[in-house]
C-alpha cells in the first residue's frame, strides 16, 4: 500500500487570503482526482488530471500534477466560507485500478 | 431526491448486533462502492461491484459482507458488530464509460456507532 500525505491536515484562514494544500506520494500515478467534502455530505469531484505537469484551474481553484506524477497541489485564491470543507485526493496507479484517498485537508475559511 | 440514497443515515447499535446498510442509485451507472471514512484516515475500500453478478473485497473487508441485489442495489451487512466498526459509511457509484478515469458519486453516508 503506497503511502499517500496531504498537508497541512488543518488549516484556519481569514476570508481573501490565499492557500495552498498539497498530495505527496513515493509512488507514480497514471491520474489524480481532488474531491471537496463538506459537513453532513458525500465527497463531490472538483477536478481530474493526467498529464504530469498539468495545471487546471477551476474559478478561483488552481490543480497541479507534479512531473512526475508523485504529487499534487491545490492552491485556492481569494478564499471564501464557501471554500470550507475537507479537501481529499484521490490518486489512481494504472487504469482500471480503484482510487486510494488520503487522509484530507480540513479546510475553514472565516468570514 | 439524491441520485445516491443511502439507508440509514444513523445508526447506534450494540457490539454483536447485525447491521445491514442499504444503497440505491438512480444513475444508471454499474459500478457501485462501500468505503468506510474514519477521521483523519481518508476513505478506505471495503468492497466493490462492477455489475451485478461481481463482487471484490476491497481494502478492509474482513468483518464485513455484500450484496448486489439489482444493478442500482448494493447493500453492506456486518454480522457480528464491533466498537471499531465505528465509523462514517459512504456508497458511491461510476460508469465503466471507456474512459480512462472515471467520476465516484457519492450517497451522504451512514453514521454507524457500535457501543
Amino acid at each position: 500500500t503506497q503511502l499517500l500525505e496531504q498537508s497541512p491536515q488543518f488549516l484556519s484562514i481569514q476570508e481573501g487570503e490565499n492557500l495552498t494544500v498539497y498530495c505527496n506520494s513515493s509512488s507514480v500515478f497514471s491520474s489524480l482526482q481532488w474531491y471537496r467534502q463538506e459537513p453532513g455530505e458525500g465527497p463531490v469531484l472538483l477536478v481530474t488530471v493526467v498529464t504530469g505537469g498539468e495545471v487546471k484551474k477551476l474559478k478561483r481553484l488552481t490543480f497541479q500534477f507534479g512531473d512526475a506524477r508523485k504529487d499534487s497541489s491545490l492552491h485556492i485564491t481569494a478564499a471564501q466560507p464557501g471554500d470550507t470543507g475537507l479537501y481529499l485526493c484521490a490518486p489512481q496507479k494504472g487504469y482500471g485500478q480503484n482510487f486510494v484517498f488520503g487522509p484530507g485537508t480540513r479546510l475553514s475559511v472565516l468570514p | 431526491d439524491a441520485d445516491v440514497t443511502q439507508t440509514p443515515r444513523n445508526r447506534i447499535t450494540k457490539t454483536g448486533k447485525r447491521i445491514m446498510l442499504e444503497c440505491s442509485q438512480t444513475k444508471g451507472h454499474d459500478r457501485m462502492y462501500w468505503y468506510r471514512q474514519d477521521p483523519g484516515l481518508g476513505l478506505q475500500l471495503i468492497y466493490y461491484s462492477f455489475d451485478v453478478k461481481d463482487i471484490n473485497k476491497g481494502e478492509i473487508s474482513d468483518g464485513y459482507s455484500v450484496s448486489r441485489q439489482a444493478q442500482a442495489k448494493f447493500s453492506l451487512s456486518l454480522e457480528s458488530a464491533i466498537p471499531n466498526q465505528t465509523a462514517l459509511y459512504f456508497c458511491a457509484t461510476s460508469e465503466s464509460s471507456g474512459r480512462a478515469v472515471e467520476e465516484l458519486f457519492f450517497g451522504e453516508g451512514s453514521r454507524l456507532t457500535v457501543l
